[in-house]
């Protein structure tokens, strides 16, 4: 596996369900990031990561969790969700949180369903 | 607050035809520029981006992109598009002296390219 990789692809949940999204870069970076995407919305920033520490936490709900166990990996942990956090969930990697020593690189997202 | 502003949501081209993206943002002080593209199924990839020196940026697949400071504005360009290049294309900003963890997000232009 090369870049960014994100497991499941798609994920369907009710709100009562707990589930996991999963990040892992392969490029050897030190700085990860959650996005959210909503149709009609710009992409919104959840959560950064430098050196698996958090350094920026945009007024997200208490419902996403997120983890970085190590420089490589990333989860967002997902507890009773609302319809209205359908959307795709984008991860990204990058050097570190530098924009002189390279941009972002993204994953394909994984495209959440609350029912 | 920082913003960016992409004028159309959507734009039709026929294929060779030259096409222009248009990106505003809103600030009072230096910023860095990026555009990204985003194919479908897949996650973002940067096209080109400013950070200081020549207005004029060249980026990948014959993209580039002019910054414009009096106009705020930061059009993309390309002189002959290809049925591949229908996907959408995202303005983003930040602030000079901010970090990756910083980027704006426009809403995204859907580019699509017909025969």
């Amino acid at each position: 596996e090369t870049g960014v990789t994100q497991t499941p692809r798609h994920l369907v949940m009710g709100m009562t369900n707990k589930k996991s999204l999963k990040c892992e870069q392969h490029l050897g970076h030190n700085a990860m990031y959650w996005y959210k995407q909503s149709a009609k919305k710009p992409l919104e920033l959840m959560f950064v990561y430098s050196l698996e520490e958090r350094v920026e936490n945009n007024s997200v709900p208490s419902r996403f969790s997120p983890e970085c166990p190590n420089s490589s990996h990333l989860f967002l942990h997902l507890h009773t969700l609302q319809p209205e956090d359908s959307a795709l969930y984008l991860c990204a990697s990058s050097q570190d949180l530098s924009l002189a020593s390279g941009s972002q690189f993204f994953g394909p997202g994984t495209r959440l369903t609350v029912l | 607050a920082q913003s960016v502003t992409q004028l159309d949501s959507q734009v039709p081209v026929f294929e060779e035809a030259p096409v222009e993206l248009r990106c505003n943002y809103s600030s009072s002080v230096s910023v860095y520029l990026f555009w990204y593209v985003q194919y479908p199924n897949q996650g973002l990839q940067l096209l080109l981006k400013y950070l200081s020196g020549s207005t004029l940026v060249k980026g990948i697949n014959g993209f580039e992109a002019e910054f414009n400071k009096s106009q705020t504005s930061f059009h993309l360009r390309k002189p002959s598009v290809h049925i591949s290049d229908t996907a959408e294309y995202f303005c983003a900003v930040t602030y000079y002296g901010g970090s990756q963890g910083n980027l704006i997000f426009g809403k995204g232009t859907k580019l699509s390219v017909k025969p």
